[in-house]
Parts: structure tokens; C-alpha cells; sequence
């Protein structure tokens, strides 16, 4: 069962626009990560939050990590036609030992 | 550069064989994973080693087997067993889940002809 659930599952924007997407788990977590994925290829790893941490930057990303609703957000800001992928939310569950991928949220940003 | 190495890139099965791919890491990390990823979805764990010569069942370990003699490599067979095996197969590793992400390898597109 997928413990990370994103939202919305495709996003179609502009070049310049900014990027929001969410995740939603459903236990206790240690750590959520952000990943991406160009197509056909490996998964890049972007930014790691832990549970008791509620926000954290990284160049044009912004997560936040709301554990009382059970939800993180990535925001991609100035987005440009290179950020064009799939991203997925993961976590590590308390006391866990391996990461649990969501769906995905497909990104196509138009130039 | 250290990283990840998943050969080969592309493989055709024929029903009713066992095929084996390769992961292989030069990261010195402990863990290891192997994920099975389906068109237009997320990723499945199928088995993980968390050290040499140990290693769990994921959520979809059916038909897939492993072995783990040494760090730096984690192969994955798949089994004719394994019913429906054409995907998209990930191998990945970290030094420390709780504090860094994973690393992950290009990929294995595997298809049954």
C-alpha cells in the first residue's frame, strides 16, 4: 500500500510560474524526502525534512512539513522548462528502514 | 565519480526464463534496495539489504530473489515465477536512511517477449 499519496497527480504551468504540490502519508514518520525523476531515468533525491522540522529551502525549492495533518508540500519557485518531471514524496516510517514511494506528480512546465 | 551502476539498460525475457540484474556501488553503503517501478506509478520495494550477506522482503518479493556476498553489489533475478515482470527496475543505496536520501542507479527496463 503507498504510505505517501501526492497531489494533484499532473500540473501543467508556465515558465516562470511557480510549482505546488502535496503529499499525504498515513503513520508516524522519521523523515520525508522529495525525489525526482526524469523520464525513463533513475530517481534524483532533492531534499530530506525530518519529523520535527517544519520548513526547509534548497536553491528554488521550498518543503514544509505539517506532521499533525500528515502532509508536506514542495513548492518550485521561478520554475523553468528543465524542471519539466515527475516528483515523488517518500518517507521513512518511525522506527522503519526503508522508504515508501508515493505516486508521483507529473510537472510539465511550458516555455 | 562514485555512484550507482545498473547494466544492462534495456532486457527482453523470454517467458519461462530467469533473468539477473545487475546493481553495483561504489558509495561504500551499507544499504541497498531494489524498487519495481509500472508505467505512470510510484515504486515498489521489492527486497533490501541493509549489510552483507543479510537481506528482507519488500511488499512485492514474489518471483524475485537476491543475494548480497558483497557490499559493493546487490543483483536482482527474476524469476519465471514472477507473472507479470516487464517494468522498470531500480536499484538504490544510502549510507544512512535516517539522515541522507537515496542514491539511485539509471535503471534496468526489463521486457518479456
Amino acid at each position: 500500500s503507498q504510505q505517501g499519496e501526492e497531489d494533484p497527480q499532473a500540473l501543467s504551468i508556465q515558465e516562470g510560474e511557480n510549482a505546488t504540490m502535496n503529499c499525504s502519508y498515513k503513520t508516524s514518520i522519521n523523515n520525508l524526502q522529495w525525489y525526482r525523476q526524469n523520464s525513463g531515468r533513475g530517481l534524483v533525491h532533492l531534499i530530506l525534512i525530518r519529523s520535527n522540522e517544519r520548513e526547509k529551502h534548497s536553491g528554488r525549492l521550498r518543503v514544509t512539513l505539517d506532521t499533525s495533518k500528515k502532509s508536506s508540500s514542495l513548492l518550485i519557485t521561478a520554475s523553468r522548462a528543465a524542471d519539466t518531471a515527475s516528483y515523488f514524496c517518500a518517507t521513512l516510517k518511525a522506527a522503519g528502514n526503508k522508504l515508501t514511494f508515493g505516486g508521483g506528480t507529473r510537472v510539465l512546465v511550458k516555455p | 565519480d562514485g555512484g550507482i551502476t545498473q547494466s544492462p539498460k534495456y532486457l527482453f525475457r523470454k517467458e519461462g526464463q530467469n533473468v539477473t540484474l545487475s546493481c553495483e556501488q561504489n558509495l561504500n553503503h551499507d544499504a541497498m534496495y531494489w524498487y519495481r517501478q509500472d508505467p505512470g506509478q510510484g515504486l515498489r520495494l521489492i527486497y533490501y539489504s541493509q549489510i552483507v550477506n543479510d537481506f528482507q522482503k519488500g511488499d512485492i518479493a514474489e518471483g524475485y530473489s537476491v543475494s548480497r556476498e558483497k557490499k559493493e553489489s546487490f543483483p536482482l533475478t527474476v524469476t519465471s515465477a514472477q507473472k507479470n515482470p516487464t517494468a522498470f527496475y531500480l536499484c538504490a543505496s544510502t549510507l544512512d536512511r535516517l539522515l541522507g536520501g537515496y542514491t539511485f542507479g539509471s535503471g534496468t527496463r526489463l521486457t518479456v517477449v
